[in-house]
């Protein structure tokens, strides 16, 4: 069990929806991290929250949303789903908030989403 | 494009084998972790290198650092069925991301 918690764990939904994936991160880590993780693109990094604001930004569509509240908690927005969106979503925590060396991220379980 | 390329893409070999992945990328690092990936889990971090030409080992696993600080290696003597798994290496970009590679897929067989 790595600390971290996200939910839903499985998510079937349709084309043009939109859905709100949760991340509760380990005790006492202040970085929240998403990943895109699907067959063909491995685990892309989507974007990183440090104690309520947003880090690093990477490969996140505009479609997508995400936020960390000050409980620490972070959710993804996902709005506008298209087929090519299903995929696993991972959240990850870490102590570490910035610099070249991140320190070991915990990942969750993952939340996978399917859209038909 | 993948920041760090891993090879091979998928390797299968019996009990008893030895195998080696590779992670290699044209960016310098300060530092590169290996994870390993099981079904239906998140990636679990087995170890961080972060000085040019370390060697770090972990039980049967042997992790080598490039001496330019670019390049990594994963051997494994001796596999056993609980190393089947997808092991991956992530490195911290210049812009403080850290990026993934796609992993190399490890199936052992009794």
């Amino acid at each position: 069990d790595s600390g971290v918690t996200q939910t839903p764990k499985h998510l079937i939904t349709a084309t043009g929806q939109r859905v709100t994936l949760r991340c509760s991160p380990r005790s006492g880590d202040l970085s929240v991290y998403w990943y895109q993780q699907s067959l063909d693109q491995g685990l892309q990094f989507l974007i990183q929250y440090y104690n309520g604001e947003e880090r690093a930004k990477g490969n996140i569509l505009e479609r997508f949303s995400a936020q960390q509240f000050p409980d620490l908690h972070s959710e993804l927005n996902l709005s506008s789903l298209e087929l090519g969106d299903s995929a696993l979503y991972f959240c990850a925590s870490s102590e570490a908030g910035w610099g070249p060396n991140t320190g070991e991220l915990f990942f969750g379980e993952g939340s996978r989403l399917t859209v038909l | 494009t993948q920041l760090l390329e891993q090879s091979p893409q998928f390797l299968s070999i019996q009990e008893g084998e030895n195998l080696t992945v590779y992670c290699n990328s044209s960016s310098v690092f300060s530092s590169l972790q290996w994870y390993r990936q099981e079904p239906g889990e998140g990636p679990v971090l087995l170890v961080t290198v972060v000085t040019g030409g370390e060697v770090k080992k972990l039980k049967r696993l042997t992790f080598q650092f490039g001496d330019a600080r670019k390049d990594s290696s994963l051997h494994i003597t001796a596999a056993q069925p609980g190393d089947t798994g997808l092991y991956l290496c992530a490195g911290t970009d210049s812009w403080g991301k850290l990026q993934f590679g796609a992993g190399t897929q490890v199936v052992v067989t009794p």
